[in-house]
C-alpha cells in the first residue's frame, strides 16, 4: 500500500514564525504536491513537483514556498506565518506511468492542521 | 481553466438506501480523468473510483458507481446500499492526461450523511 506521512497532525503557531511542513512517501513516486483545504473551498493547489528540486507554483503560492531535496519528501514553508494560514494542509504523491507518461492517482496524506495565532 | 462544479454542499440519506452525488465540470480538453474522492472525518482522504474520459463504460467499484456523461459535462456518483462508514465529504476532481500538468481541479465538496 502507498503510505504518506505528514509529521505533525496539527500545530500550533504565532503569527510571524517560520513554519515547516514535512511529507514523505514510500512508493518512489515522482510528483508531489502541496493542497490547502477550507471549508466551502474545497482543495486547492499551493505547488506541487515533478522531480528532486523541480518545482511548480499552483493557484494559491503565495506566503509559501516548498523544497524537495529527495525524491520522498517535499516540504511546505511559511516563510513568515499569518492568521489567514490558519488551515488543513494536505500532502499527496503520484506516480507517472506508461510510454506516454500519464499521471496515475494521487495519494493523501492524513493532513496538518495548522492554527497560527 | 478547469472548473469542478458540486451544487450539494450536504446530503443525507438512510442506512442502506441509494444516494447520487451530483458533479459538473467544464473543461474544452478531450482527454482527462475525473475521481471521486471520499474524506471521513477526520480521517485521509482516499480515492473511491475514477474515470477515463476516453471510456464510454461508466466505472463501478462495489456499492460505487458513476453515471459519466461526457457530452453534458456531468459526472455524478452513486451510493448504493448505503452503510454508516460511508458518511464522509465527497470530493468530485478532474486531471488533464496529457502534457506535464499533473494538476487535479477540486470541487468545493459534498458532505454525505448517512443516518441509521
Amino acid at each position: 500500500d502507498v503510505k504518506v506521512t505528514q509529521s505533525s497532525r496539527y500545530l500550533v503557531k504565532r503569527t510571524g514564525e517560520k513554519v515547516f511542513l514535512e511529507c514523505v512517501q514510500d512508493m518512489d513516486h515522482e510528483n508531489m504536491f502541496w493542497y490547502r483545504q477550507d471549508p466551502g473551498l474545497g482543495l486547492r493547489l499551493i505547488y506541487f513537483s515533478y522531480d528532486v528540486k523541480m518545482k511548480e507554483k499552483g493557484d494559491i503560492p503565495e506566503g509559501y514556498s516548498v523544497s524537495r531535496e529527495k525524491k520522498e519528501r517535499f516540504s511546505l514553508i511559511l516563510e513568515s506565518a499569518s492568521t489567514n494560514q490558519t488551515s488543513m494542509y494536505l500532502c499527496a504523491s503520484s506516480h507517472i506511468g506508461g510510454l506516454a507518461g500519464y499521471q496515475e492517482t494521487q495519494y493523501f496524506g492524513p493532513g496538518t492542521r495548522l492554527l497560527v495565532l | 481553466a478547469q472548473t469542478v462544479t458540486q451544487s450539494q454542499p450536504e446530503m443525507s440519506v438512510q442506512e442502506a438506501e441509494t444516494v447520487t452525488l451530483s458533479c459538473t465540470y467544464d473543461t474544452s480538453e478531450s482527454n482527462y480523468y475525473l475521481f471521486w474522492y471520499k474524506q471521513p472525518p477526520s480521517r485521509q482522504m482516499i480515492l473511491v473510483i475514477r474515470q477515463e474520459a476516453y471510456k464510454q463504460q461508466n466505472a463501478t467499484e462495489n456499492r460505487f458507481s458513476v453515471n459519466f456523461q461526457k457530452a453534458a459535462k456531468s459526472f455524478s456518483l452513486k451510493i448504493s446500499d448505503s452503510q454508516l462508514g460511508d458518511t464522509a465529504m465527497y470530493f468530485c476532481a478532474f486531471m488533464y492526461s496529457g502534457g506535464s500538468n499533473y494538476k487535479l481541479t477540486f470541487g468545493k465538496g459534498t458532505l454525505l450523511t448517512v443516518n441509521p
